[in-house]
């Protein structure tokens, strides 16, 4: 089974310029999650979608930073304008449920590391 | 707001040793407790729990949870090099929110 893919594996910007980052999810799975990891912390979820819907984005900086996921497959994560505290790796994850009243493991894409300059 | 604490923050340990970790956590409607290990970039997903008491294994590795103490520990016997890693806890909540701790970096010496 094919496991999570991200696009690109490594970016460098300077703030104020753009970045997009791809996630391809397990095929099947309805749920995707993109997490912002820094360093020396826990990943923190950004946005979840189940299918091609919203269901937690309360912790995206909307101001700078939009998601979709057109067709409820795969997904892009925005940045725009970069900051230098966007600076971190930022992980894809999908699973196969993800209801109000389920539980399912999340499996996580390789990562993308961003270095805002 | 919820939140987990994991400790210690890191170790360092000769292999062949024992070692534990510890998770706390104040999450509203938990549902679940995962263990992730992450070595490079991405987590890799090691146990869920959701009942308090039993004991999940896998090889040397092995976990535990109490939810009226609100805890879990993440035992590693006979340490090898290969264990040498950030081992994460995170509790997830309504529509499988996972909140995370900051981790427990383990390093393992030959």
């Amino acid at each position: 089974e094919a496991g999570v893919a991200q696009s690109p594996r490594y970016k460098i910007i300077e703030k104020r310029q753009s970045v997009a980052f791809w996630c391809n999810p397990i095929s099947g799975h309805a749920t995707l999650y993109w997490y912002q990891q820094i360093l020396g912390q826990g990943p923190k979820l950004l946005i979840q979608f189940q299918n091609n819907g919203v269901v937690d984005d309360s912790q995206l900086p909307k101001d700078r930073f939009s998601a979709e996921r057109l067709k409820g497959v795969d997904s892009t994560l925005k940045i725009q304008p970069a900051k230098l505290e966007d600076s971190a790796v930022y992980l894809c994850a999908s699973s196969l449920l993800g209801g109000a009243s389920s539980v399912a493991e999340q499996y996580f894409g390789p990562g993308t590391r961003l270095t805002v300059t | 707001e919820d939140k987990v604490v994991q400790s210690p923050l890191s170790l360092v340990v000769h292999e062949g040793d024992t070692v534990t970790l510890n998770c706390s956590y104040e999450v509203t409607n938990f549902r679940s407790l995962l263990w992730y290990k992450q070595e490079k970039k991405a987590p890799t997903f090691l146990f869920m729990l959701t009942s308090s008491g039993i004991e999940k294994k896998s090889g040397r590795l092995s976990s535990i949870l109490d939810k009226k103490e609100l805890f879990s520990i993440l035992n590693i016997t006979a340490t090898q090099t290969g264990d040498s890693a950030i081992y994460l806890c995170a509790v997830a909540g309504p529509r499988n929110k996972l909140v995370f701790g900051a981790g427990t970096i383990l390093r393992v010496k030959s």
